[in-house]
């Protein structure tokens, strides 16, 4: 079973920020939280990953709660083309561990 | 960087015949890929962790005989769907980890496989 939970859908008007939460109240202390999203009929698509301390690239901002139980994925100026399910997975950092996927976040941008 | 591909990204067979898919890292070497499928409106579900050099590990309940890997290089792995049935038709994607300190894992763009 996923370890994460996540809003079933969300919308956000487009040029706002997206800011989409996950519970992990049960990570591991070696677990790390991936964000990927999959837009319809495409390959997952990696966004950005961290342990503890808040990341951010071009694509996202991850802000990890002190405590580790939730995080939360923004996405600083949406677009039409952000509009994709997006998926949090906690993980240990190593290839042997496989991503488990739940029913992630169906994100509707809306111009 | 960190480019999967996969071809076909569409193919449509008669039942009976075989189909194989080929997944690459582009820019990187993947000592380790992996084999979803997903069905849909379905989360993806993991089929086989493919190691290079040596034999893949397969899920539970996903039959080796029919859905045989190879991983024979650092950039390559094959899935070839045998006597495919329409039951087989699905989205089929692959994953290839970036070796490093956490092991990214970088998704290909996905195979539609069709089976009349």
């Amino acid at each position: 079973d996923a370890k994460t939970t996540q809003p079933t859908s969300m919308d956000c008007a487009e040029g706002r920020a997206a800011n989409l939460p996950c519970n992990h109240s049960t990570i591991s202390g070696n677990e790390y939280v991936y964000w990927y999203r999959q837009i319809h009929s495409q390959g997952p698509q990696y966004i950005i990953h961290g342990l503890k301390n808040n990341e951010t690239n071009e694509m996202a901002s991850l802000i990890i709660t002190e405590d580790r139980k939730s995080s939360t994925l923004i996405l600083p100026h949406a677009t039409l083309r952000d509009t994709a399910v997006y998926y949090c997975i906690v993980r240990v950092a190593d290839s042997n561990y496989q991503l488990i996927w739940g029913a992630g976040t169906k994100l509707i941008i809306k111009p | 960087g960190a480019v999967v591909s996969q071809h076909p990204s569409r193919v449509i067979c008669k039942s009976g015949t075989s189909v194989k898919i080929e997944c690459r890292s582009l820019d990187f070497q993947a000592t380790t890929m992996f084999w979803y499928r997903q069905f849909p409106k379905k989360s993806l579900m993991l089929m086989a962790t493919s190691n290079e050099g040596s034999k893949a590990t397969y899920e539970q309940g996903v039959e080796k005989d029919k859905f045989l890997i190879n991983h024979a290089s650092l950039t390559l792995s094959t899935l070839t769907v045998t006597s495919a049935h329409p039951e087989d038709s699905s989205f089929y994607i692959c994953s290839a980890a970036l070796r490093g300190y956490t092991d990214t894992q970088y998704f290909g763009p996905g195979t539609r496989l069709t089976v009349l």
